[in-house]
């Protein structure tokens, strides 16, 4: 069974351009979350679908940030104009909804955003 | 709110070395407590969980105990190996806050020979 995919695995872009990073989910799956590191710091959250539904975007830094889930598969992840401080690693994470057991979280491997 | 500190890196140990990473929380809620290990170009990986008060989560000989009295988490290992090295992050996720997890800034650590 293949795992959280995500692309581009590393994008370099010029502060005040647009880059929109993929997430495949594992298939089934119908919570997929978004989180961040950047450098050397914490992973935090930004969001949290449940198929296709927004269920928590409260760490979404700034409405720069867009994220879409449409179908309620795969993901996509918009920053629109890019700033220096959005630089880190995104990560993608991907969990089915079991009732009464803790549903774990499968990562994708993450996309590496240099912005310049 | 909730925050989770973990001992600040890297950490270099010779194989076969006693291994602790240091984790402690604050959480507004009864969390679950987690550390996650991210190898060299993988995504994070579940490596072990404890979901109460004095319960000890466990997986390649790696152990960490939920102890609610010093709200820690500790990560230890007897026999550390080369192919330990990465990165670890301690992680928390309070119930009813819709899975989402708490993280540290994580740990690299490296096992020389």
């Amino acid at each position: 069974e293949a795992g959280v995919t995500q692309f581009p695995s590393h994008s370099v872009i010029e502060k005040g351009q647009t880059v929109t990073l993929r997430c495949d989910p594992i298939s089934g799956h119908d919570n997929l979350y978004w989180y961040r590191r950047v450098m050397g710091k914490e992973i935090k959250f930004l969001l949290h679908f449940v198929k296709e539904s927004k269920q928590d975007e409260s760490g979404m830094p700034n409405n720069r940030f867009l994220a879409e889930r449409t179908g309620g598969t795969y993901s996509t992840l918009k920053v629109q104009p890019a700033e220096l401080e959005d630089s880190g690693v995104y990560f993608c994470a991907s969990s089915p909804i079991l009732a009464f057991t803790y549903n774990e979280q499968f990562f994708g491997p993450g996309t590496r955003l240099t912005v310049l | 709110g909730n925050s989770v500190t973990q001992m600040e890196g890297p950490v270099t140990l010779s194989e076969e070395a006693f291994l602790t990473i240091n984790c402690t929380y604050t959480a507004t809620g009864y969390p679950s407590l987690f550390w996650y290990v991210q190898y060299p170009g993988e995504g994070l990986q579940l490596l072990l969980k404890a979901t109460k008060a004095d319960d000890k989560g466990s997986n390649k000989g790696f152990e960490a105990t939920y102890r609610k009295e010093t709200t820690s988490f500790h990560l230890e290992k007897g026999s550390v190996q080369v192919s330990d090295s990465a990165v670890y992050f301690c992680a928390l996720e309070v119930t009813g806050g819709g899975n989402k997890l708490t993280f540290g800034t994580g740990t690299q650590l490296k096992v020389e020979l």
